[in-house]
């Protein structure tokens, strides 16, 4: 298995685009968790679905996030409009049982 | 609910001497334990985890962990540092009935040569 991929690596957008992340868990995983990390606050857990259930979203930040899970092998983490404050590098894992498997991050910069 | 505190932001050692990243931990409930390591611009690796088994628990790389529920402490140590080993660790706790984690603020481990 290739592990959790994430596109894209690197967004640039401005500031009121949309902006939409990619993960795709590492086949058989029944959680998925997408988190936010930047300096200030360190490691945030947004959302984190179960079976591609959202179980608790209360980590994202506004109306502006959403995030969805179509099926066991995709999800989406959606920014609109965006704002500066929401750059940041975002991180998408998977888990079965006890371990969680990370993916590369996408790094978000909106001007 | 569940967190964790990583009692310092900043380790600094020299090559060859012992590591310690502190970490307590508060849940309700029996918590499963992790340390992740972040090297610069990597996601985040797990090095070892703690799931209500041994309350050594041996990782990657030479790292153990000792769960100490009377401390609420599981804290991370390393015989001998080495220079690969600089990079950011997490200390992570998980409720068993819930399975969200939540991740502390970070260590950032200097090695000096």
């Amino acid at each position: 298995d290739a592990g959790v991929i994430q596109s894209p690596r690197h967004e640039v957008t401005e500031m009121g685009q949309e902006v939409t992340l990619r993960c795709k868990p590492i086949s058989g995983h029944d959680y998925l968790f997408w988190y936010r990390q930047t300096m200030m606050r360190g490691l945030e857990l947004l959302i984190y679905f179960n079976n591609n259930v959202p179980i608790d979203d209360s980590g994202m930040p506004e109306d502006r996030f959403s995030a969805k899970m179509p099926n066991a092998s995709f999800s989406t983490l959606k920014i609109q409009p965006s704002e500066p404050r929401d750059s940041a590098v975002y991180f998408c894992a998977s888990r079965v049982v006890s371990e969680a498997f990370f993916g590369q991050g996408t790094r978000l910069t909106v001007v | 609910a569940q967190s964790v505190t990583q009692l310092d932001s900043h380790v600094s050692v020299s090559e060859g001497t012992p590591v310690l990243l502190r970490c307590n931990y508060s849940s309700s409930y029996s918590p499963s334990l992790f340390w992740y390591v972040q090297h610069p611009n990597k996601g985040l690796q797990l090095l070892l985890k703690y799931t209500s088994a041994a309350t050594l628990v041996k990782g990657i790389n030479g790292f153990e962990a000792e769960f100490k529920k009377s401390e609420t402490s599981f804290h991370l140590t390393k015989p001998s540092a080495h220079m690969s080993d600089a990079a950011e660790y997490f200390c992570v706790v998980s409720a068993n009935n819930n399975n969200d984690m939540r991740f502390g603020a970070g260590t950032r481990l200097t090695v000096k040569p």
